[in-house]
């Protein structure tokens, strides 16, 4: 199975900061990752799919980058609904796997 | 607009079998990916399986062997069936959709998931 990992496991930030949080995969996958937020209670939503599209709908501020086996996301002037977990996936094979989250919360 | 809701018992007793379905609404089940995930009380999120519309199915080798997931595309709703389950399945389980339109195959839409705890 491809493992992926998530840095930091938690981030304390403000309202206003830009942050960034990465996911390294365990063997090359190209671009095929996608990036998605959970709010405490509901399901999971997709922010970032392939690495770097925005998923329709989905605020300007978040942005994702990446290839081959290190990707980021960055979410710019957070916003007070930004604070959340956030989950990488891959796509590249089966088994999709899942970072194991990184909890962003307010300073 | 696409929509999935998941239903089934939300207590399950060790070594029977946890049963769910997903109804999907506002969209063709003949098409697309479906799929399970699960997450553990405070923990990640975990893929079991999918569905393709044609009735190919993928499946977490973790799982396999305990896991069936399958379509009735005359009710426009998937079903995930895991057997023999142990206190280690208790999670939250939701369904999803997998877009086939884009290459990266994201979860693009989710039910709102639904607690299973297994438990005498």
């Amino acid at each position: 199975d491809i493992q992926m990992t998530q840095s930091p496991s938690s981030l304390s930030a403000s309202v206003g900061d830009r942050i960034t949080i990465t996911c390294r995969a365990s063997q090359s996958i190209s671009s095929y990752v996608n990036w998605y937020q959970q709010r405490p209670g509901k399901a999971p939503k997709v922010l970032i799919y392939g690495a770097s599209s925005l998923e329709s709908g989905v605020p300007s501020r978040f942005s994702g980058s990446g290839s081959g086996t290190d990707f980021s996301l960055t979410i710019n002037s957070l916003q007070p609904e930004d604070f959340a977990t956030y989950y990488c996936q891959q796509s590249y094979t089966t088994p999709y796997t899942f970072g194991q989250g990184t909890k962003l919360e307010i300073k | 607009q696409v929509q999935l809701q998941e239903s089934g018992p939300g207590l399950v007793k060790p070594s029977e079998t946890l049963s769910l379905t997903c109804s999907v609404s506002g969209d063709s089940i003949n098409a697309h990916y479906w799929t399970w995930v699960r997450q553990p009380p405070g923990k990640g999120l975990e893929w079991i399986g999918y569905i393709y519309y044609s009735g190919s199915t993928s499946y977490n080798p973790s799982l396999k062997s305990r896991v069936t997931i399958s379509l009735d595309t005359s009710k426009n709703h998937f079903s995930l069936n895991l057997r023999s389950v142990t206190a280690a399945d208790t999670a939250v389980y939701y369904c999803a959709r997998i877009t086939a339109a884009v290459a990266a195959r994201p979860f693009d839409y989710w039910g709102q998931g639904t607690l299973v705890t297994v438990s005498s």
